[in-house]
């Protein structure tokens, strides 16, 4: 266990769904990350929430949209997916100054 | 624009052999370099990291070796085992920014 909990594990979901991803971290980290993992491709920065920033990948469709309420919970909310956005959905986190990324589980999407 | 080059691709090494996966970047300001182990369906772990102070690094059977001249650093799992048989990624850091960089990974299967 890295201390960085993702939930659901699995989601399956028709493209005219909403849904959302929830991560969560307790170790003090306030840098929260979102990644894409497609199968056979690299890792694809989504979203970064820290306290010195937000970056977005402007390559990112605008039906996923996060959101950071506070330092502990990041959520990524999905609407119109398309079947090419079923992936594994990543979350990470980091401390302030510190190096080392802590990944959870991820989130298996499925969009039929 | 990809700024960590990773290779091979994938991988496959016998048991006892050693396994070697080479990445190069172009940011000298990185200064942190570490390597994540990710098995199917988990996410990626911090397996080894290295500072560019030093030109190695070993943990157990795994290895770090750092060419800041070259601007090149090297994954080596010596006495490879079917364990190990996973996906690598290298990384850069850059301490203070919030985006980490990595590398498109490597499948590592080690057969019996």
């Amino acid at each position: 266990e890295t201390g960085v909990t993702q939930t659901p594990r699995h989601l399956v979901m028709g493209m005219t769904n909403k849904k959302s991803l929830k991560c969560e971290q307790h170790l003090g980290h306030n840098a929260m990350y979102w990644y894409k993992q497609s199968a056979k491709k690299p890792l694809e920065l989504m979203f970064v929430y820290s306290l010195e920033e937000r970056v977005e990948n402007n390559s990112v469709p605008s039906r996923f949209s996060p959101e950071c309420p506070n330092s502990s919970h990041l959520f990524l909310h999905l609407h119109t997916l398309q079947p090419e956005d079923s992936a594994l959905y990543l979350c990470a986190s980091r401390g302030q100054g510190a190096a080392e990324a802590f990944f959870g589980q991820g989130t298996r999407l499925t969009v039929v | 624009q990809q700024q960590v080059k990773q290779s091979p691709q994938s991988l496959i090494v016998q048991k006892g052999g050693i396994s070697i996966i080479n990445c190069a970047y172009e940011n000298t300001a990185f200064d942190y370099f570490p390597w994540y182990q990710q098995f199917p369906g988990k996410g990626p772990a911090l397996l080894i990291a290295i500072r560019p102070d030093v030109s190695e690094k070993k943990e157990g059977r795994f290895t770090i070796s750092f060419n800041k001249s070259a601007k090149q650093f090297s994954l080596h799992i010596m006495d490879s085992q079917p364990g190990d048989s996973a996906t690598y990624f290298c990384a850069a850091v850059l301490s203070g920014y919030s985006t980490l960089t990595f590398g498109k990974g490597t499948m590592l299967l080690v057969s019996p």
